[in-house]
């Protein structure tokens, strides 16, 4: 147990639909990164949140975006989606410190048809 | 840029075996270097961290080294069982980047009873 929580665990959404996924942080953790895995494959960066602010972005484009709040849990934001989204989306929090461990959830499974 | 291979992409083996799985890495100027176990569909576990200053960390049967300047990693399973059947990655941390993972594609183990 991580203490990391991710909801939903399932979704199943329509092309050119909007998706919201939620990640509760591990308390006293501050940062908080989205990473997509596609099936097969190992877990691609989206970006990442420290204190309320995006601290860095991988190569995904603009119709992905996010949110920290002040108790440090985040959400995801995916608009237009598209087939190729559909994989398992996972969030890990850490304190901040690059030299600690990162705790990740168990993931949203997002599938679009 | 920095690129993480993992070999072999498949492993089965009979139970009690000593294994070893393998993660390159092709920038040696990382912080460190965590190892992950993930059952299928589900998030990722913390098995191991090493900071770029160490050169292996121990866990029950786990043992993980690092050899940071020849861009390598070692995850040896003692007496393996079926339970550790799964999926594991590798994940490094850049130096000169915020606190992002870059991450393997995997090794797929079964474990046969």
């Amino acid at each position: 147990e991580t203490g990391v929580t991710q909801s939903p665990t399932h979704l199943i959404k329509t092309r050119g639909q909007q998706v919201t996924l939620r990640c509760s942080s591990q308390s006293g953790h501050n940062t908080v990164s989205w990473y997509q895995q596609a099936l097969g494959q190992g877990p691609q960066f989206i970006f990442q949140y420290y204190r309320e602010e995006e601290n860095g972005r991988g190569n995904f484009p603009p119709r992905f975006s996010g949110l920290q709040f002040p108790n440090y849990s985040s959400e995801l934001n995916v608009n237009a989606l598209e087939l190729d989204d559909s994989a398992l989306y996972l969030c890990a929090s850490s304190p901040g410190d690059t030299h600690t461990e990162a705790f990740f959830g168990q993931g949203t499974r997002l599938t679009v048809v | 840029k920095q690129e993480v291979t993992q070999i072999p992409a498949a492993l089965s083996v009979p139970e009690g075996e000593n294994l070893v799985l393998n993660c390159s890495f092709t920038d040696s100027a990382i912080y460190n270097l965590q190892w992950f176990r993930q059952d299928p569909g589900k998030g990722l576990t913390s098995l191991l961290l090493i900071q770029s200053s160490q050169r292996e960390q121990t866990s029950g049967r786990l043992n993980a080294s690092l050899d940071k300047s020849s861009g390598r990693s070692t995850l040896y399973i003692a007496a393996s069982q079926p339970g550790d059947s799964a999926t594991y990655l590798c994940a490094v941390r850049r130096t000169y980047n915020f606190n992002k993972f870059y991450f393997g594609s995997g090794t797929k183990l079964n474990v046969k009873p």
